[in-house]
């Protein structure tokens, strides 16, 4: 079956750190894959987009590595800030559509 | 970009009753989503908004409990009907922009009592 797993446990850095997400598929084969930024009460974020032929993209403090190989996609915040607590959602293209992974909740602390 | 507009940002129902939820985009898109989000979880897509024609359902989701009509570019309405408290969630209205990403509206929290 299709499934697109992410660290459910929550990742608790310390300000400044690197934070380092994981999002992990099977049995898709995405065109591109894109990460997006929720905070409680509100809609997600669009932060990047990565396509199948791009090995990595940054923006800014954010840079995010997708391996077709892997199957997987690893999200960075370096110098990171208690203003990036968040919930990081990764998403997939399948067939014009894009499906969400589960999620990780990050909380940096100062 | 994109700025999209929910209606209501939140409401509590009656078991039985049903709800409409309008979205409304701040300019014309090709295509248009309806996602549910529940407690703590992730988002789940309930069905594409197609223009003109019939939506588009995902498994586990179906026409007469979840209506959606899409008039124009700009206009989607998500119905959520015969509720039940398993329906309680937050339900999120998405158009995709010119580079295949998202745009979000707030969403919709719906409590079903």
């Amino acid at each position: 079956s299709q499934k697109i797993e992410q660290n459910s446990e929550a990742l608790n850095i310390q300000e400044g750190k690197t934070a380092t997400l994981t999002c992990n598929y099977t049995n898709y084969s995405p065109a591109y894959l894109q990460w997006y930024r929720q905070d409680p009460g509100r809609g997600p974020v669009f932060l990047l987009l990565i396509r199948e032929n791009e090995k990595e993209k940054r923006k800014e403090r954010l840079k995010v590595t997708f391996d077709t190989t892997l199957k997987q996609s690893l999200f960075h915040i370096t110098a990171s800030q208690p203003a990036d607590s968040a919930t990081y959602l990764c998403a997939l293209e399948a067939t014009d559509k894009l499906i969400f992974g589960t999620g990780t909740r990050l909380q940096v602390f100062p | 970009s994109a700025v999209i507009s929910q209606k209501p940002s939140r409401d509590i129902c009656q078991r039985g009753t049903s709800l409409t939820i309008q979205c409304q985009v701040d300019s014309q898109v090709t295509m248009m989503f309806w996602y549910r989000q529940q407690p703590g979880q992730s988002l789940t897509l309930i069905a594409t908004a197609n223009q003109g024609s019939e939506a588009t359902y995902e498994s586990g989701f179906v026409i007469d409990k979840f209506p959606i009509s899409r008039p124009n570019l700009t206009f989607s309405t998500l119905t959520v009907s015969n509720m039940s408290p398993e329906d309680s969630s937050i339900y999120l209205c998405s158009a995709r922009g010119r580079t295949g990403e998202l745009f979000f509206g707030e969403g919709s929290r719906l409590t079903v009592l």
